[in-house]
C-alpha cells in the first residue's frame, strides 16, 4: 500500500528566502507525482506534475524534482513571497488497481512579510 | 472553459439525514474522482468513475455511501443516514485521460453534520 510522507509539517520563513519542501513515498512504481497548493477553505491548485520518466519540472519560481528509485521528491520555491503562504500537498499516482491519488498530509507554509 | 464545479459549497445536515454532493467535471473530461479530507487528515481517495461506470470504489465506506456518474448530468456522491464522523470536505477531481493526465480539483463541498 502506497504511503506518502511530507516533511516538515509546518514551516515559517522570512520573505525572500529560498526553501525546499520534501515528499517521500514507499512504493516506487508510480505513474506520476503532483504538487498541489491548498489555500484555507479552498480547493486544490495543481502546481507541477512530474511523469515517472522525468527528473524535474519547472514553473516560474517553482522547481520540482523526482527521484523515483529512492522514493523522493522535492519542491523548491525561490525568492519566497507572502502570497506563497498556503499548504503544499504532494500526491502520487500509483495506477494499477488503485486509481486515485495518494496524498501526503501537507506542509503548512507561512512566509513572513 | 469553466473548471470543475461542485455544489453546494457548504452543506449542513442533521444526523440521520441524506447528503447529496454534486460534481460537474471540466468540459471534455470523462473521468471523475471523489476524495474526502477529514479535519487534520490528508485527502483520501474514495471512488473513481467514468461515464455510467464505477471503475474503482476501494476507498469508499462499505455502507451508506454511493456514487454515480450518469450519461447526462453531474456526478453525485450520496451519503445516507449521515453521522457526525461524516463531517469533512469532499473534493471532486476530473481528468481527460486516466494514466498520465493532471487531475483538476473542484473547490470542494464542506459537509457539517449536527
Amino acid at each position: 500500500k502506497q504511503e506518502v510522507t511530507q516533511i516538515p509539517a509546518a514551516l515559517s520563513v522570512p520573505e525572500g528566502e529560498n526553501l525546499v519542501l520534501n515528499c517521500s513515498f514507499t512504493d516506487s512504481a508510480i505513474y506520476n507525482l503532483q504538487w498541489f497548493r491548498q489555500d484555507p477553505g479552498k480547493g486544490l491548485t495543481s502546481l507541477l506534475l512530474i511523469q515517472s520518466s522525468q527528473r524535474e519540472q519547472t514553473s516560474g519560481r517553482l522547481n520540482a524534482s523526482l527521484d523515483k528509485s529512492s522514493g523522493r521528491s522535492t519542491l523548491y520555491i525561490a525568492a519566497s513571497q507572502p502570497g506563497d503562504s498556503a499548504t503544499y500537498l504532494c500526491a502520487v499516482d500509483s495506477g494499477g488497481g488503485a486509481d486515485g491519488l495518494t496524498f501526503g498530509k501537507g506542509t503548512h507554509l507561512i512566509i513572513q512579510p | 472553459n469553466a473548471g470543475v464545479m461542485q455544489n453546494p459549497r457548504h452543506l449542513v445536515r442533521r444526523r440521520g439525514q441524506e447528503a447529496r454532493l454534486r460534481c460537474s467535471p471540466m468540459k471534455g473530461h470523462s473521468h471523475v474522482y471523489w476524495y474526502r479530507q477529514l479535519p487534520e487528515e490528508g485527502l483520501k481517495f474514495m471512488v473513481y468513475l467514468q461515464k455510467e461506470n464505477i471503475i474503482d470504489e476501494s476507498g469508499m465506506p462499505k455502507e451508506r455511501f454511493s456514487a454515480e456518474f450518469p450519461k447526462e448530468g453531474p456526478s453525485i456522491l450520496r451519503i445516507q443516514q449521515v453521522v457526525r464522523g461524516d463531517s469533512a470536505a469532499y473534493f471532486c477531481a476530473s481528468s481527460s485521460t486516466r494514466v498520465t493526465d493532471t487531475q483538476y480539483f473542484g473547490p470542494g463541498t464542506r459537509l457539517t453534520v449536527l
